[in-house]
């Protein structure tokens, strides 16, 4: 099982719709990354997190220590926003990054 | 302020050959990591760096992978005796001072080993 799981792996959307998208893990944490990645293949990063909820734009991301998830919304979508969105935690014990494997979003106008 | 740069972009090289890849950090950044993303698989911690330091090597594979980030100019990291398993993206990202800062990634070097 992967320390790090993204759910769905894929996911397409009309534009305009609310976009949820899951990361749950299993190690303990001191931060939690959402990253985008776009087709040509360059990563940006979106939030560092280590506790609540954060919002740039029409992005917001949120973490429950307690629970061990965190969620990347986007209001309003785009199909601008289609990309590899990656969540990747930085673990407590080994100051290392663990990524997840990607939600593929693809919207459509 | 120039973002995180990698060169080359691209890199094709035959089995046995050997590969340089470049990661100059963003101005005033310190520490320096590398990541492979296998095709279909998410990225993979490599190496930590600063400056004429290896911090933690961990990710790295045991033969043929070295990292340096010297004084003076980019970090390389370097596989010797490529083969096809090795073809991949390596990004590279870099963070000012302070370990917990958010890192910023270059565009990545996809290699592909024929």
């Amino acid at each position: 099982k992967n320390e790090v799981e993204q759910s769905p792996q894929n996911l397409t959307a009309q534009e305009g719709e609310f976009i949820t998208i899951n990361c749950s893990y299993s190690v303990g944490i001191s931060a939690l990354h959402w990253l985008q990645q776009h087709p040509g293949g360059g990563i940006v990063s979106l939030f560092m997190l280590s506790s609540g909820k954060k919002k740039h734009g029409r992005l917001i991301a949120t973490i429950n220590i307690q629970e061990k998830h965190s969620s990347l919304h986007i209001t309003a979508s785009h199909p601008r926003d289609s990309a590899v969105y990656i969540c990747a935690v930085r673990s407590r014990n080994t100051d290392k990054l663990i990524f997840g494997t990607g939600t593929r979003l693809q919207v459509f106008p | 302020n120039a973002g995180v740069m990698q060169n080359p972009r691209h890199l094709v090289r035959r089995r046995g050959q050997e590969a340089r890849l470049r990661c100059s950090p963003m101005k005033g950044h310190s520490h320096v990591y590398w990541y492979r993303q296998l095709p279909e698989e998410g990225l993979k911690f490599m190496v930590y760096l600063q400056k004429e330091n290896i911090i933690d090597e961990s990710g790295m594979p045991k033969e043929r992978f070295s990292a340096e980030f010297p004084k003076e100019g980019p970090s390389i990291l370097r596989i010797q005796q490529v083969v096809r398993g090795d073809s991949a993206a390596y990004f590279c990202a870099s963070s000012p001072l302070f370990l917990t800062d958010t890192q910023y990634f270059g565009p990545g070097t996809r290699l592909t080993v024929l």
